[in-house]
């Protein structure tokens, strides 16, 4: 499963869009692309996930590139409660393909 | 539909005792895990199976053991508690049978210490 790099942390302001990177410059073909988010130690959230297309569901944007090395994750209208540990993930859309997790984006939305 | 139950929530052993983490899953899931998450951490994985009498080592499997017997139970089994295994457990699902893109569900967790 490829890699993916996330910074460490951000700021949002409420109700301000919020717009979280994702590098994830080895993927493979048929890798997708998925995020999640922890809130305090809950167990993690799933929020949205894409091949190639961007998708939105009632949560969240997935904008992903061309080239398909990068993409972001925007809360349109970001609030309190939003804030979180974000997680990218990479992984093959098989049965075999396992989840890797790295340390995610501490996204804090301020008031 | 409970989902991803994990029991116990909260438990505390001894340095060398035994125990098991239980997880069950309602959802007909074929493809269950293990992960660990240490303070200010992510998640890392221990074990996994793509389905009932198949399991596979994740990136931190020493320590622990699994099986699968069953559709619905992933057991994690840690044979002598070492303090290093301090950490909160979580265990998720997700389908197989050409549904691999879908994502995973997450239990609660059980946070565990070891004295």
């Amino acid at each position: 499963d490829a890699k993916t790099t996330q910074p460490t942390s951000m700021d949002c302001a409420e109700g301000r869009a919020a717009n979280l990177p994702c590098n994830h410059s080895t993927i493979s073909g048929n890798e997708y692309v998925y995020w999640y988010r922890q809130i305090h130690s809950q167990g993690p959230q799933y929020i949205i996930h894409g091949l190639k297309n961007n998708e939105t569901n009632e949560m969240a944007s997935l904008i992903i590139t061309e080239d398909r090395k990068s993409s972001t994750l925007i809360l349109p209208h970001a609030t309190l409660r939003d804030t979180a540990v974000y997680y990218c993930i990479v992984r093959v859309g098989t049965n075999a393909g396992k989840s890797t997790f790295g340390d995610g984006t501490t996204l804090t939305v301020k008031p | 539909n409970a989902g991803v139950t994990q029991t116990p929530k909260f438990q505390v052993l001894k340095t060398g005792q035994s125990m098991t983490l239980q997880c069950a899953q309602d959802m007909n899931h074929e493809y269950m895990s293990w992960y660990r998450q240490d303070p200010g951490m992510g998640l890392r994985l221990i074990h996994y199976s793509v389905g009932a009498g198949i399991t596979d080592q994740g990136e931190v499997p020493n320590g622990y053991n699994v099986s699968r017997s069953t559709t619905e139970d992933f057991p994690l089994r840690l044979l002598s508690a070492a303090p290093s295994q301090t950490s909160v457990y979580f265990c998720a699902s997700r389908p197989g049978q050409g549904m691999g893109n879908q994502p995973q569900h997450f239990g609660d967790g059980t946070r565990l210490s070891i004295l």
